[in-house]
């Protein structure tokens, strides 16, 4: 089992619309959570941190729950420019250090 | 530009021929991360640097791979022999160790294809 899994997509979606990713972890020592996003051939970019409260930022709102080990991001109001694949990433602490878990990403295609 | 850099961006390289790459971080970052990345599949840890100590290292990382940083500022990744199975987009990331959830910031990546 992988330790961060999400569904790949693609998710083919009209502009305006409302589109929900989810991302579960295997890992329940796991600390902190992130949703990156990547264009294609470009380096992942933190969108946002994700908080045990839930968190939103403009059109996007991420949630966690720690008992269901389940990671969810949600985008409202879609644009083209939000075409992209969004990596679902677990902080793990290891001996003295953190290093990050990536799932393997859900593609996201918005169309007019 | 003040955030992460690789040199070189891209590399083609015949196979068995060594590689070496280079990532300059954010300069007040002290970690620094290495991850290699396949077409479809999310970024993979290679290995990670506090400040000059190489701290941790994937199983990913044979022994063909090792990877410096000798003065705790910019670090080298070197492929030695390189197969096909190596290419990859290899990203380093940095980082100030201790500061809130721990955010890395990735660099552009080096592309290398192993023909």
């Amino acid at each position: 089992r992988k330790e961060v899994e999400q569904d790949p997509g693609p998710f083919n979606v009209p502009e305006g619309a409302t589109v929900a990713f989810n991302c579960t972890y295997s890992n329940s020592a796991s600390q902190s959570f992130f949703w990156y996003r990547q264009d294609c051939r470009k380096e992942p970019k933190l969108l946002m941190s994700v908080y045990s409260s839930g968190n939103e930022d403009g059109r996007f709102t991420a949630q966690l729950n720690r008992a269901s080990q389940y990671i969810s991001l949600l985008i409202r109001d879609s644009k083209l420019s939000d075409s992209a694949t969004y990596l679902c990433v677990v902080n793990i602490l290891t001996g003295g250090g953190n290093k990050l878990t990536f799932g393997t990403g859900t593609q996201l295609k918005v169309e007019l | 530009d003040t955030g992460v850099s690789q040199d070189p961006r891209h590399k083609i390289t015949k196979r068995g021929q060594n590689v070496t790459f280079r990532c300059d971080p954010i300069s007040e970052h002290n970690r620094l991360y290495w991850y290699r990345q396949t077409l479809g599949q999310g970024p993979e840890f290679l290995t990670y640097f506090q400040n000059e100590a190489q701290l941790e290292k994937s199983r990913l990382l044979s022994d063909r791979f090792s990877a410096e940083r000798p003065k705790g500022s910019f670090s080298t990744l070197e492929i030695q022999r390189t197969e096909q199975g190596d290419s990859a987009m290899y990203l380093c990331a940095s980082i100030i160790s201790g500061n809130g959830p721990n955010t890395q910031y990735f660099g552009p990546g080096t592309r290398l294809t192993v023909l």
